[in-house]
């Protein structure tokens, strides 16, 4: 099955830095790649996605960089402000099928 | 906004008891998947249903565990026996299946086996 890996399991930057966050997956066959911001004791609420026939997506301070060809994806946040600390999660998926997770990434954002 | 609901949000329970926990997708959502979480942890994939129909519980240990759907529309996963191993969070979550893959999640139901 996939096996997705998910790093760094902690992240800490300063307000206004940058936060960039990698996942590799295994499975050539995923084309669907989700990222979840959970805040402590709250669902997952996903923030941005891409399909494996895109390259980059972009939505305000957020964007994601998907490298089929060495099978991996990052999450990249710009102008990090503290609402921002929350745990990410990214996961890898056959159009809607067998979503697989990261382990999380823990983003403290510093004031 | 429409959200997917699950009840209950809190479960404390006796290991080798029984527990169920219900899920109700958004309105027209044919896709559902039951996740457990355990804490510190990346969600996990216990079964996904399309409509009543179960797509994928290779995942789902079947010994204990349970999940159905009988009219295409809510669920029920249920754990019988309970063991200390299960106490996690179990998430549900729902998609428009066809018209993109985005999923949406519900609360959650924290589990405590005692």
């Amino acid at each position: 099955g996939e096996n997705v890996e998910q790093h760094p399991s902690t992240l800490s930057v300063q307000e206004g830095d940058s936060a960039v966050i990698k996942c590799t997956y295994s499975d050539s066959a995923s084309n669907y790649f989700p990222w979840y911001k959970q805040e402590l004791g709250k669902r997952p609420q996903l923030i941005i996605d891409i399909r494996s026939n895109v390259g980059e997506k972009k939505d305000q301070r957020i964007a994601v960089t998907l490298n089929k060809t060495a099978k991996h994806f990052s999450l990249h946040i710009t102008e990090t402000q503290p609402e921002d600390s929350a745990v990410y999660f990214c996961a890898a998926s056959i159009t809607g099928n067998q979503f697989y997770f990261g382990t999380g990434t823990s983003l403290t954002v510093i004031p | 906004e429409a959200e997917v609901a699950q009840s209950p949000r809190y479960k404390i329970t006796e290991k080798s008891q029984a527990v169920a926990f219900w899920c109700d997708p958004i309105s027209g959502h044919a896709t559902l998947y039951w996740y457990r979480q355990i804490l510190g942890q990346g969600p996990e994939l216990l079964v996904q249903f399309q409509d009543e129909s179960v797509v994928d519980d290779s995942q789902l240990p079947k010994d204990r565990f349970s999940a159905e759907r009988l009219k295409g529309v809510d669920s029920t996963l249920k754990i019988q026996p309970a063991e200390l191993g299960d106490s996690a969070m179990y998430l549900c979550a729902s998609s428009l299946f066809g018209q993109g893959y985005e999923q949406y999640f519900g609360p959650g139901t924290r589990l405590t086996v005692t």
